[in-house]
Formats: structure tokens, sequence, C-alpha cells
């Protein structure tokens, strides 16, 4: 079964770093794109960043400078990396493959809360 | 940077009733490029059609997707309950980048 499972959200304070996982199953990382959007309480869609099958990485400007994305292919899994996060950064995030220009498959997702 | 912007962001509708969402972007892009999700509260996003007219896998042929250029529809023939939800677009650019309208709620009336 095709699946993703994140985790690694949790409470942290503004200016602090979280790194998020999220674990696949059913298909290979590696060769698929790979995306990561967040939700914010109440609102919609985000898009936040995107690792292509090549290694090529890209972010969306609120994160960009902030934010890494990377993936360990011996343990099929994506991760984001979020360092000096802000209040604005509070969500739930979503692991999500992409399969040509759209994603297929989402995970559950994990809750970043950035508060003191 | 292209702008999504949905429409109605609201839609208060009755089963059985037909639901027409909007999708406009601020500038031309390809039929290939435009999806549709819904996402039930509580959910992950799920997608219903790529392409903008190609059902995914598992979707019922109630939900239809049509448009080209900046205008895109998702026509849903027969509300039924499982389909109150929030609905949105995306976009693929070629910046390599995705963005999303900020959705249309489809509500029971």
């Amino acid at each position: 079964e095709v699946q993703l499972v994140e985790s690694g959200g949790g409470l942290v304070q503004p200016g602090g770093s979280l790194r998020l996982s999220c674990a696949a199953s059913g298909f290979t990382v590696s060769s698929n794109y790979m995306n990561w959007v967040r939700q914010a309480p109440g609102k919609g869609l985000e898009w936040v960043s995107v690792i292509y099958s090549g290694g090529s990485t890209y972010y969306a400007d609120y994160v960009k400078g902030r934010f890494t994305v990377s993936r360990d292919n011996s343990k099929n899994t994506l991760y984001l990396q979020m360092n000096s996060l802000r209040a604005e950064d509070t969500a739930v995030y979503y692991c999500a493959r992409g399969e040509k220009y759209y994603m297929d498959v989402w995970g559950k997702g994990t809750t970043v809360t950035v508060s003191s | 940077e292209i702008v999504l912007t949905q429409s109605p962001g609201t839609l208060s509708l009755s089963p059985g009733e037909r639901a027409t969402l909007s999708c406009r972007a601020s500038q031309s892009i390809s039929s290939s490029y435009l999806a549709w999700y819904h996402q039930k509260p509580g959910q992950a996003p799920r997608l219903l059609i790529y392409g903008a007219s190609s059902r995914a896998t598992g979707i019922p042929d109630r939900f239809s997707g049509s448009g080209s250029g900046t205008d895109f529809t998702l026509t849903i023939s027969r509300l039924e309950p499982e389909d109150f939800a929030v609905y949105y677009c995306q976009q693929y650019d070629s910046s390599r980048r995705l963005t999303f309208g900020g959705g249309t709620k489809v509500e029971i009336k």
C-alpha cells in the first residue's frame, strides 16, 4: 500500500528549530518528486517546498532561507528542517507525492506550533 | 508568480443540486498544470482532478473538470452528503513551484 506518515511536529519557541520526517512505503521517494504543504489553523493550503528526483529543491518565498528539504534514500524518508521559526509557521504540515504536475498521495499531517 | 483566485468563497447548496466552482489564473496556464482537490474537516486533501479534466483513481463521475487558459471549472453534477467539503485548485508553474487557490467551501444549505 502506498502510504506517507509524517512525524516530528510539536511546540517550539519563536526562533527555534524543528525537523519533520515523512516516511514513505509502497513506493520509492527518490523516484518521485516530493512536496511539503502546510495549512495554518482555519486557513487554506499553502505549498512550502519540493525536492525533485534529481535532487533539485525549490521553496516558497515565505520559507526560503529558513527551511531545507532533503531525503534519505536508504530510509525512504523525506525531511523538512525548519529554522528561525515564526508564529506564522504554525500549521499542519503535510508531505505529498508529486506525480507529473499534481500531488496524488498525501500523508495525514503533523502539527507544528510556534509559540512562547 | 501565477495567482489562482477561486470563487465563490462559499457555496450553499442542498444534496442533489449541481455545484459549479471557479478557478481563475492571473495568467494563462497549460491545462496539464491544473488540478483540483477536496478536503474534509480533520483530513488530508484528496486529489480529484488532474490535467484540468481527468478524474483521479476512484473519483466518481459526478465530478468533472473543464477549462483552459485562465478559466477553469469544477462541476459536481449531483451533490452527495460526502461532497460537502472545501475544494482547492492547484497549478504547477515553469519555475517548478506549485500554488493553490484560496479554496471554495461547499456547505449544506
